[in-house]
This record gives C-alpha cells, sequence and structure tokens, in this order.
C-alpha cells in the first residue's frame, strides 16, 4: 500500500508565476489536509477536503492560494503569483474517514523555493 | 485558540540513553487527542504515539512512551534505549475532538550521540 504521495519534490518558481503542488491520499483515504511548514517552525494548517468538497479552509490566506480534491485525480494546492514569502515546505496528509483523532498520514512534502 | 508549546528548541542524548521531551498545550476542551511526530533529516513526517485525552493510561509504542497529566495540560515524550536514528526534530500536536485540523508545537531537535 502506497503511502501519501507528493509531487513535485522540490519546485522552483518566479516571483508571479504560478505553483501546483500536487497529492495523491493512501489507497482508500478521502480526506486530504494541506499544511504548510516554515523554516524552524511546525507545520500551520492550510485546509482540509473531501472528494469535491473543501471542509475547512480555515488556514488558507485569502488571496492567491486555492485547493481542490476532485472526484478522479490528486490534491491539488495552487498558488497564483508567488511572493519570496510563499517559500517553505508544503505537505499533505490523508486520513480514511472523518472519525474525530483519526491518524493523518503526511507525505515527504514539498519545498517550493521562488527566486 | 489551542496552543501547543515545546520549549526546548533542542536536545542532545548519549546512545542507549533515555531522554524525555516536554510539550504543554492550552485548551478548553474535555475531548481531544494528541499526537507526536518524528520527522528525520528526509523531512518525512512520521507519527510517533497517539493518545486520547478520555484515556488516563499513558500510550506506548515500543521504545517511546508518553508522560500524559491532563490536570497539568502536559505531554511529554520519553524516548529509552536512544537509538542514532531517533535523531530527528520530534513535533508535538493536539486536535480537538470533532476536528480534524491538528495543531503544532515549533518542534525539538533531537540529536543522539553515538
Amino acid at each position: 500500500n502506497a503511502g501519501v504521495m507528493q509531487n513535485p519534490r522540490h519546485l522552483v518558481r518566479r516571483r508571479g508565476q504560478e505553483a501546483r503542488l500536487r497529492c495523491s491520499p493512501m489507497k482508500g483515504h478521502s480526506h486530504v489536509y494541506w499544511y504548510r511548514q516554515l523554516p524552524e517552525e511546525g507545520l500551520k494548517f492550510m485546509v482540509y477536503l473531501q472528494k469535491e468538497n473543501i471542509i475547512d479552509e480555515s488556514g488558507m490566506p485569502k488571496e492567491r492560494f486555492s485547493a481542490e480534491f476532485p472526484k478522479e485525480g490528486p490534491s491539488i494546492l495552487r498558488i497564483q503569483q508567488v511572493v519570496r514569502g510563499d517559500s517553505a515546505a508544503y505537505f499533505c496528509a490523508s486520513s480514511p474517514s472523518e472519525g474525530s483523532g483519526d491518524i493523518q498520514y503526511f507525505g515527504a512534502g514539498t519545498r517550493l523555493s521562488v527566486l | 485558540a489551542q496552543t501547543v508549546t515545546q520549549s526546548q528548541p533542542e536536545m542532545s542524548v548519549q546512545e542507549a540513553e533515555t531522554v524525555t521531551l516536554s510539550c504543554t498545550y492550552d485548551t478548553s476542551e474535555n475531548n481531544y487527542y494528541l499526537f507526536w511526530y518524528k520527522q528525520p533529516p528526509s523531512r518525512q513526517m512520521i507519527l510517533v504515539i497517539r493518545q486520547e485525552a478520555y484515556k488516563q493510561q499513558n500510550a506506548t509504542e515500543n521504545r517511546f512512551s508518553v508522560n500524559f497529566q491532563k490536570a497539568a495540560k502536559s505531554f511529554s515524550l520519553k524516548i529509552s534505549d536512544s537509538q542514532l536514528g531517533d535523531t530527528a526534530m520530534y513535533f508535538c500536536a493536539f486536535m480537538k475532538g470533532g476536528n480534524n485540523d491538528m495543531r503544532f508545537g515549533a518542534g525539538t531537535r533531537l540529536t543522539v550521540k553515538p
């Protein structure tokens, strides 16, 4: 059973470009979470999605950031018009159900560098 | 809002010794979950241990155990017989019951010395 797959592992963008980060959850998991980790800090929750639905986006910046989890295919975190402050590691996690306290299994992250 | 505090930015321990990492949290909730995650240099986040707040018994996973003090809102991680592969960042995390997002502490960098 493959784990949570994130790609790319590293992404370099120039200011003003768009960044698209992909996450395929573990097989059988229908819940996806995105977190951001700045250098030397813990992970910060961004958004929680189920198939075709955004459940909680309270941690997502209001502008330039969007996320989706379509019926088919991976979850996508999209950052438009990137700025240097967007440079961070972005982690995706998945869980099998919406049971409270479910263990979230993490991918290896995508490190975004904005030049 | 829930906050998670890890007061030890860095710690070190000799191989085969025991080390305890501290974590405190602030919440008014009675139903919640606590986690310790390990992040080695590969940056992969790996679950170490999980504790349900309604359980008084401390969770254990092989060499890893916790000291969960609900009244004191403390959730420390004890690593026994430390191994070189335990070298990593360790993050304490809180999840409110009924929610699905975790709140992480800032982490403790643990180095196991040969």
